[in-house]
């Protein structure tokens, strides 16, 4: 069965340091991985993406995610957080075969929290 | 903007009682999904449309029920309300089926349901 697990409900960091948001996955096959972020009555909105190719994947609002098959993690990061990069972040996978080809799944969200 | 939208933006109502909310999906996008988010089960995904045929079920109850009509806009029924059913409900569409490497899925801003 398909899972992504993000084991921090909550990251807190200063504005200007490094963070790192964790997500972990289980899926059969070949895994499409993907980053979304949700702000307070918002929508989800796409950040990045791996299908395959370079490990390091860059996306939106100067995010980027690392993908590592052997630990099967995919962890979003970005250089110096903004107080605005504060939201809610769902990591998703799906699959690129059988009969949930298409369907997402998500992990529990992790909330982010960047303090001035 | 994602391009994707979603009627009514709330909705109240009282247990027993039947909705429909409605998805129009980005131009030129066939597929669309319906997932369901709410404290308890995080974000589920509910139901999948290709081109007005159904694709992929999920975790979607016998009491809901979704269409989407030849003009690709979809429809989820939501009947026999009960207080669990209070959620954030979400679409979402996508260019494709499911495969391809630019096939991320853009969210609605969600149509949230209270029922009392």
């Amino acid at each position: 069965a398909q899972s992504v697990a993000q084991p921090e409900d909550q990251v807190n960091v200063a504005e200007g340091n490094p963070l790192t948001v964790k997500c972990t996955y289980s899926v059969s096959g070949n895994p499409y991985l993907f980053w979304y972020v949700q702000y307070p009555n918002r929508g989800l909105q796409f950040l990045l993406k791996y299908i395959t190719g370079d490990n390091l994947v860059k996306g939106s609002y100067g995010f980027e995610a690392e993908f590592n098959k052997s630990q099967t993690s995919f962890h979003l990061k970005k250089p110096s957080a903004l107080v605005s990069d504060s939201a809610l972040y769902f990591c998703a996978v799906r699959t690129g075969r059988g009969s949930t080809l298409g369907r997402l799944y998500f992990g529990r969200g992790t909330q982010l929290t960047v303090w001035p | 903007d994602s391009g994707v939208t979603q009627t009514p933006k709330h909705l109240i109502t009282a247990t027993g009682q039947r909705v429909t909310l409605r998805c129009s999906p980005r131009s030129g996008d066939l597929s669309v999904y319906w997932y369901q988010q709410s404290l308890d089960q995080g974000l589920q995904f509910l139901i999948q449309y290709y081109n007005g045929e159904e694709r992929a079920k999920g975790n979607i109850l016998e009491r809901f029920s979704a269409q989407q009509f030849p003009d690709l806009h979809s429809e989820l029924n939501l009947s026999s309300l009960e207080l669990g059913d209070s959620a954030l409900y979400f679409c979402a569409s996508s260019v494709g089926l499911a495969g391809g490497n630019y096939n991320e899925q853009f969210f609605g801003p969600g149509t949230r349901l209270t029922v009392l």
